[in-house]
């Protein structure tokens, strides 16, 4: 089945280490995209990239660095620079810009991670 | 830019009770509108979507069409079950191709809604 798998589903950081969450899709999308949602809140946009080797930051890129180095994955690496990572992550894709109106985002199932 | 603008939660009704979720927005272009749900613990689903003015989105029984001259995508169903409790999403994305945004989505701050028996 296509889709897209985030990984792990939780994950424990102690003060001052760096983490990398993993994003894998098969859906043959070009875009993709990170998202940050605290708790009671929206999403926010961390970062995206429309194609591989390309990715701009989001709205509160801080913090966090991306790598596209190949269509279906777009880790994210959550760095010590982040002062408050604690938060539930979201991955998603899209065919990209180059698709009829109304394109839709698949989201992947989320990893929770936690600064210990 | 673009902004999406949801109604606060909780709401909290009871099984077959009418639900309206109120959503208006912002945006430069002509965007593209989508409800997405999310169930505890998960990511979001495409719950419908409406493309262009006084098109009507359903499934599942929600329905919301989009309103260009109030600018507005609210979400109704008619009965509402204990297994539509979760958080819901309004978003909008509207092409742009000027800084490779392409489709990204904007996002309302959610709604959580709880249906009790």
């Amino acid at each position: 089945d296509g889709g897209i798998t985030q990984s792990p589903k939780y994950l424990f950081r102690k003060e001052g280490q760096n983490v990398t969450l993993s994003c894998e899709q098969n859906l043959n999308h070009d875009a993709m995209y990170w998202y940050r949602q605290d708790p009671g809140q929206g999403l926010r946009l961390i970062y995206y990239s429309q194609i591989v080797n390309d990715f701009q930051k989001g709205d509160i890129a801080e913090g966090y660095s991306v790598s596209r180095e190949k269509k279906e994955s777009f880790p994210l690496t959550v760095t010590s620079a982040q002062k408050n990572p604690t938060a539930f992550y979201l991955c998603a894709s899209s065919k990209g810009s180059r698709v009829p109106r109304g394109a839709e985002a698949f989201f992947g199932q989320g990893t929770r991670l936690t600064v210990v | 830019g673009d902004s999406v603008t949801q109604m606060e939660g909780p709401v909290t009704l009871s099984e077959e009770a009418f639900l309206t979720i109120n959503c208006t927005y912002t945006a430069t272009g002509y965007p593209s509108l989508f409800w997405y749900v999310q169930y505890p613990g998960e990511g979001l689903q495409l719950l419908l979507k409406a493309t262009k003015a006084d098109d009507k989105g359903s499934n599942k029984g929600f329905e919301a069409t989009y309103r260009k001259e109030t600018t507005s995508f609210h979400l109704e169903k008619g009965s509402v079950q204990v297994s539509d409790s979760a958080v819901y999403f309004c978003a909008l994305s509207t092409l742009n191709l000027y800084n490779n945004a392409g489709n990204m989505l904007t996002f309302g701050g959610g709604t959580r809604l709880m249906v009790k028996p």
